[in-house]
C-alpha cells in the first residue's frame, strides 16, 4: 500500500530536549516536505527537499533542521525545541510522474 | 511571495443547500488542489486542477479552476451532514517542474464548514 508515516504520532516534551520527528513513504517519491498546522493558520511549510541531498526552507524554517540521506527518509530535527513550537506536523511527498501528494497521518507535539 | 486566501474560513449552512468556497492566490500558476480534513484527522486529496478552465466533479463536490483570474472554486450540491469538515486550498508555485509540489504547496487557512439537519 502507498504511504506516508510518521512517527512519533504523539509526543509530550519539555523545552530544549531535542527530538526527531520521521517520516518515510514507499512510493519512490522524489519530493517530499514538512508542514505544521496551527488553528487559524492553516498549513505552513517548514522545509522541503527535490531530492537526496537537496533541501530547501520554506516559509517558516526556524528552529527546524532536516536532512535528506536516503530518498525514501526526510526527517524533522528540533535541537532545542520551545513551547511556540507545539503544533500538528504533516509531511507530505510527491514524485515526478505524479501530482499527487500524499501526506502522512500527523505527529501532534507538545512542548511544555 | 505567494498568497492564498479562501472565503468564507466559517460555513455553517443547511442540509439540502449549496454554496460555494472560493479561493484567491496571487501569482501564477496553473496547479492547484483541494483537500478535505476531519477533525484529528491528516488531508485528503479531494482534486487536482492542472489547467485554466479545468473542471472536477465527484459526487456533491465541483471544483473549478480560472488561472487568468488565479480563482478555483469548491461548489457544494445539496449539501450533506458527511460533508461537514474543514476544507483547504492550495497552490503549487513551481508548475514548471513535472510533477507536483517540488518546492511544496501554499496553503490556503481553511474553511470550516458545518452542515447542519
Amino acid at each position: 500500500e502507498a504511504q506516508v508515516t510518521q512517527n512519533p504520532r504523539y509526543l509530550i516534551t519539555v523545552t530544549g530536549k531535542k527530538l526527531t520527528v520521521t517520516c518515510s513513504q514507499n512510493m519512490n517519491h522524489e519530493y517530499m516536505s514538512w508542514y505544521r498546522q496551527d488553528p487559524g493558520l492553516g498549513l505552513r511549510q517548514i522545509y522541503y527537499s527535490m531530492n537526496v541531498e537537496v533541501t530547501d526552507k520554506g516559509d517558516v524554517p526556524e528552529g527546524y533542521k532536516v536532512s535528506r540521506k536516503e530518498k525514501r527518509n526526510f526527517p524533522l530535527i528540533l535541537e532545542s525545541p520551545s513551547p511556540n513550537q507545539t503544533s500538528l506536523y504533516f509531511c507530505a511527498s510527491g514524485g515526478i510522474s505524479s501530482y499527487e501528494q500524499y501526506f502522512g497521518p500527523g505527529t501532534r507535539l507538545t512542548v511544555t | 511571495e505567494l498568497k492564498v486566501e479562501q472565503n468564507p474560513l466559517f460555513l455553517s449552512m443547511q442540509e439540502g443547500k449549496n454554496y460555494t468556497i472560493y479561493c484567491n492566490y496571487s501569482t501564477t500558476s496553473d496547479r492547484l488542489y483541494w483537500y478535505r480534513q476531519d477533525p484529528g484527522k491528516s488531508l485528503e486529496s479531494l482534486f487536482v486542477l492542472l489547467s485554466n478552465g479545468a473542471v472536477k466533479q465527484e459526487g456533491r463536490l465541483m471544483a473549478s479552476l480560472d488561472t487568468k483570474a488565479r480563482l478555483s472554486t469548491l461548489h457544494i450540491t445539496a449539501a450533506v451532514h458527511d460533508l461537514s469538515a474543514t476544507y483547504f486550498c492550495a497552490v503549487d508555485a513551481t508548475p514548471s517542474a513535472t510533477g507536483g509540489g517540488a518546492d511544496g504547496l501554499t496553503f490556503g487557512k481553511g474553511t470550516h464548514l458545518i452542515i447542519q439537519p
